[in-house]
């Protein structure tokens, strides 16, 4: 039984520099969520997709911020331009659509640093 | 937008002890979760409350669904030095289709053996 996956686990990049994370989701989850956290913050919601269809974005999901997931499979997160306020630990989550079994299961993050 | 007050911010008890933390909201959820966070790590889900006033245990980790939807409490009894992590609630809105998670700030747990 293979929980969320993510990678990279770490990731430090120059500002102005373009970067991708991908999330491998639990296999039989058909929604997929991405979450940003700061230093001593809750987690607080990008995006989320059902199967492949990017259902809903949020206000900090700013033009730079681009959020695919082609099969309904893996889903990546791509941002360009980085920026310093961009250093953060990325999440992913996973559940399966609908009431108690709608329960999002997280991933180890993938930390970046913008220098 | 809606917002969780979550206390204490951080905590210090020695080993052996009882915890207790809490969860306010400003508008009602239809679900809420605990989760534990260690560093580096994303969040592992301890309890999942799906009705108002249900109380769930998991080993020494007891949680309750508010009566008007608008909390929940976590116990940790008889805390021992792995407890040490930050707590976050998180609410949820499954029928109005608001399926994202609203978190707290989270409460750190600090342990003394």
């Amino acid at each position: 039984d293979t929980g969320v996956s993510q990678d990279p686990r770490h990731k430090i990049t120059k500002r102005g520099q373009n970067v991708t994370f991908r999330c491998d989701p639990i296999s039989e989850h058909n929604r997929l969520y991405w979450y940003r956290q700061t230093l001593g913050q809750g987690p607080e919601f990008l995006t989320y997709f059902q199967n492949e269809a990017q259902l809903e974005k949020s206000r900090l999901l700013s033009d730079r911020f681009s959020a695919e997931r082609p099969k309904g499979s893996f889903s990546t997160l791509e941002i360009q331009r980085t920026e310093q306020g961009d250093s953060a630990m990325y999440l992913c989550a996973s559940s399966l659509a609908g009431g108690a079994q709608g329960t999002q299961y997280f991933g180890p993050g993938t930390r970046l640093t913008v220098l | 937008g809606q917002q969780l007050n979550q206390s204490p911010q951080s905590m210090f008890i020695q080993e052996g002890e009882d915890v207790s933390m809490n969860c306010t909201s400003s508008s009602i959820f239809n679900t809420w979760l605990w989760y534990k966070q260690e560093p580096g790590e994303g969040p592992v889900l301890l309890i999942a409350l799906y009705k108002a006033g249900e109380l769930t245990s998991n080993g020494r980790l007891t949680a309750q669904f508010g009566i008007t939807r608008k909390d929940s409490f976590l116990n940790i009894s008889a805390s021992i030095p792995s407890d040490v992590g930050i707590y976050f609630c998180a609410g949820q809105n499954i029928n109005s289709g608001n399926t994202p998670l609203v978190f707290g700030k989270g409460t750190r747990l600090s342990v003394i053996a």
